[in-house]
């Protein structure tokens, strides 16, 4: 398979525990989201990378959130000190890259709630 | 007033009938516009993409653009129940740096 993955597709967690999510974008892709959705919106950005930089994060995102892309490969996004609120699918995709407004192809997501 | 609007639904089209998709957004230099369907529970996944004025037609999907009108909506002939699905319209918005904003989707259904 080819296509974007994301591991875990599900995790439960207690307010206050870390959580990390791991995406491993299409090979040839250089460009990797972040986005949340909760139910009934559409996605919401949270960050993107152009290879292994970070060029740009929401506001919507906290200080808790914090995303790594180690040589511009697969990326990680780690949720720290849980909340409630927090419960929602992250979605990560990745596209060809250079120009932004490119498609994007998304993974399968991981479901996310914190009890 | 949201950046990307559409209308919530739920739509509901008989069986073989056309279903009309609408979507209206905030910025005037957008240059960049797209389809989503999200089966529920799934992921979405890219059915269309358009961007200059006019229709684009693929299979049973037809986008249609009026950048003046800040407009853009999709058309699915021949609708089955397989294409019920929540339809989310994305547009790439110069004031977040072209990146992609979605609307909160409309929920389609085809019935049989």
């Amino acid at each position: 398979d080819t296509g974007v993955s994301q591991d875990p597709r599900h995790k439960i967690t207690k307010r206050g525990q870390n959580v990390t999510f791991r995406c491993d974008p299409i090979s040839e892709h250089n460009r990797l989201y972040w986005y949340r959705q909760t139910l009934g919106q559409g996605p919401e950005f949270l960050t993107y990378f152009q290879n292994e930089a970070q060029l740009e994060k929401s506001r919507l995102l906290s200080d808790r959130f914090s995303a790594e892309r180690p040589k511009g490969s697969f990326s990680t996004l780690e949720i720290q000190r849980t909340e409630q609120g927090d419960s929602a699918m992250y979605l990560c995709a990745s596209s060809l890259g250079h120009v932004t407004g490119e498609k994007l192809f998304f993974g399968s997501g991981t479901q996310l709630s914190v009890l | 007033q949201k950046e990307v609007e559409q209308n919530s639904g739920p739509l509901s089209v008989p069986e073989g009938a056309i279903a009309s998709l609408n979507c209206t957004y905030s910025d005037r230099v957008s240059q960049s516009f797209f389809w989503y369907r999200q089966y529920s529970g799934k992921s979405p996944e890219l059915i269309m993409s358009i961007y200059s004025n006019g229709d684009k037609e693929d299979g049973r999907f037809t986008a249609q653009l009026n950048k003046a009108s800040q407009y853009v909506s999709l058309l699915i002939r021949d609708s089955q129940p397989s294409d019920s699905a929540t339809y989310l319209c994305a547009v790439s918005l110069e004031e977040y740096g072209n990146k992609l904003v979605f609307g909160a989707g409309t929920i389609l259904r085809v019935k049989s």
